[in-house]
């Protein structure tokens, strides 16, 4: 069974850096799907931040693509997210989920986290 | 403002069908078969309910079906239960840069 758990502060300051880490079981993130995060401001929608694939591909949002980067840790079978120069506007929940891509194409997410509530405030 | 237009919220009986809808465009529900649904209960991991517009994965009830007309999607759900009471979100590839879009959120009421 694969699941998914993310982890971090659930505080950010303005202007600084948010940072989370998503631990997969039940499967190896070297070995196939694309895994990513995806958010939930407060009363809002869900808003797709990026995805990655284990061999190096990767597509971000645009709107937020100069301030995030995905990174992997294979040896923990671990993906992280990095989040710059944060605002309130990047208060959310905060999911990591894997996904199936193809040619460049988005399919769908199959398994996701439970969600980490991330407040950016001073 | 989300880029699939969801309504914000369907109620029905148990034991009812309910239609939820999707709308996007061309560029998107319309132009490509790769419509999925989401069910989400509040602090609980979101579910794929629906992929590829109208297949369901393993192990998700019969009672849920998706389709697809035009730029619009659409879940049903066939005898409403009170597990079904969650929000539901369609998502869909997009040829803009984006690449990925979700709809606004359809809270499901079961009365």
């Amino acid at each position: 069974q694969v699941q998914l758990q993310e982890s971090g502060p659930g505080l950010a300051k303005p202007s600084e850096t948010l940072s989370l880490t998503c631990t997969v079981s039940g499967y190896s993130i070297s070995y196939d799907y694309y895994w990513g995060w995806v958010r939930q401001p407060p009363g809002k929608g869900l808003e797709w931040i990026g995805t990655f694939y284990h061999t190096g591909t990767t597509y971000y949002n645009p709107s937020l693509k100069s301030r995030v980067t995905i990174s992997v840790d294979t040896s923990k079978n671990q993906f992280s997210l990095k989040l710059t120069s944060v605002t309130a506007a990047d208060t959310a929940v905060y999911y990591c989920a894997r996904a199936q891509w193809g040619g460049g194409y988005y399919y769908y997410m199959d398994v996701w986290g439970k969600g980490t509530t991330v407040t950016v405030s001073s | 403002q989300s880029a699939l237009t969801q309504p914000a919220s369907v109620s029905g009986s148990p034991g009812q069908s309910i239609i939820i809808s999707c709308t996007g465009s061309s560029s998107d529900v319309g132009g490509y078969n790769y419509v999925s649904w989401y069910q989400h209960h509040p602090g609980k991991a979101p579910k794929l309910m629906i992929y590829d517009v109208s297949n369901r994965p393993s192990g998700v009830s019969n009672r849920f079906s998706g389709s697809k007309s035009g730029n619009t999607a659409s879940l049903t759900i066939s005898g409403l239960q009170a597990e079904d009471e969650a929000d539901y979100y369609c998502s869909s590839y997009t040829s803009s840069s984006t690449r990925v879009v979700f709809g606004g959120g359809t809270k499901v009421t079961v009365l």
